[in-house]
């Protein structure tokens, strides 16, 4: 079965960069058909999308956050990774992992648990 | 970008009611959407895909239709384990965009 897993600092101040990492484990991320996404969700809120990547690296962003997300993927370790500069208190969220099905079709059926990031001094 | 308006934000029916959520596109998006289940606490599930596939495991009395911009999703039968806020999302294959509505949270009268 697989699962994901973030993991992360909870806690960053204004004007910092978060970083944080999914953990994938039963499975490979080196798949083909599946790209590896970040969605996040402040408290109380609605769901948005962040940002996509490839196995082979190969990214794509939501336009209102690409000026200040990277996301990146570690193949050896099973793992992909975000980090998203400059935060303010806006970007205080609940931050999810999920495997992104994109062969003839784009949702995404695997979560993590989600990990919440407070932006606070 | 394309923008997704779910309505309504939120709903109050009894158990066994027929539930319906619509989801309208700011432009033609195909069948590409899909509807997600969020329980308190928890990550979405998927429930459909493109419109109206019905995910594997998900009870028969979920369903969506719709296409172009379009799109309807129902319960037939309220239970209580439905109680939750449901998402539509969308995606464009050749912008490589990905939205989500905004979300209609259901509860139990």
């Amino acid at each position: 079965q697989l699962q994901l897993q973030e993991s992360g600092p909870g806690l960053v101040k204004p004007s910092e960069t978060l970083s944080l990492t999914c953990t994938v484990s039963g499975g490979s991320i080196s798949s083909s058909s599946y790209y590896w996404g970040w969605i996040r969700q402040p408290p109380g809120k609605g769901l948005e999308w962040i940002g996509s990547i490839y196995y082979s690296g190969s990214t794509y962003y939501n336009p209102s956050l690409k000026s200040r997300v990277t996301i990146s993927v570690d193949t050896s370790k099973n793992q992909f990774s975000l980090k998203l500069s400059s935060v303010t208190a806006a970007d205080t969220a609940v931050y999810y992992c999920a495997r992104q099905c994109k062969w003839l079709v784009d949702y995404f059926d695997y979560w993590g648990q989600g990990t919440l990031v407070t932006v606070s001094s | 970008d394309i923008q997704m308006t779910q309505s309504p934000s939120s709903l109050s029916a009894s158990v066994g009611d027929r539930v319906t959520i619509t989801c309208q596109a700011s432009q033609d998006i195909s069948n590409y959407l899909n509807w997600y289940q969020q329980k308190p606490g928890k990550a979405p599930k998927l429930l459909i895909y493109d419109a109206s596939n019905l995910e594997t495991g998900v009870p028969s009395r979920f369903s969506g239709s719709g296409s172009g911009t379009d799109f309807t999703f129902t319960i037939s039968s309220l239970q209580p384990e439905d109680i939750a806020t449901y998402y539509c999302q969308q995606y464009d294959n050749l912008l490589l965009q990905l939205t989500f509505g905004g979300g209609t949270k259901v509860e139990i009268k």
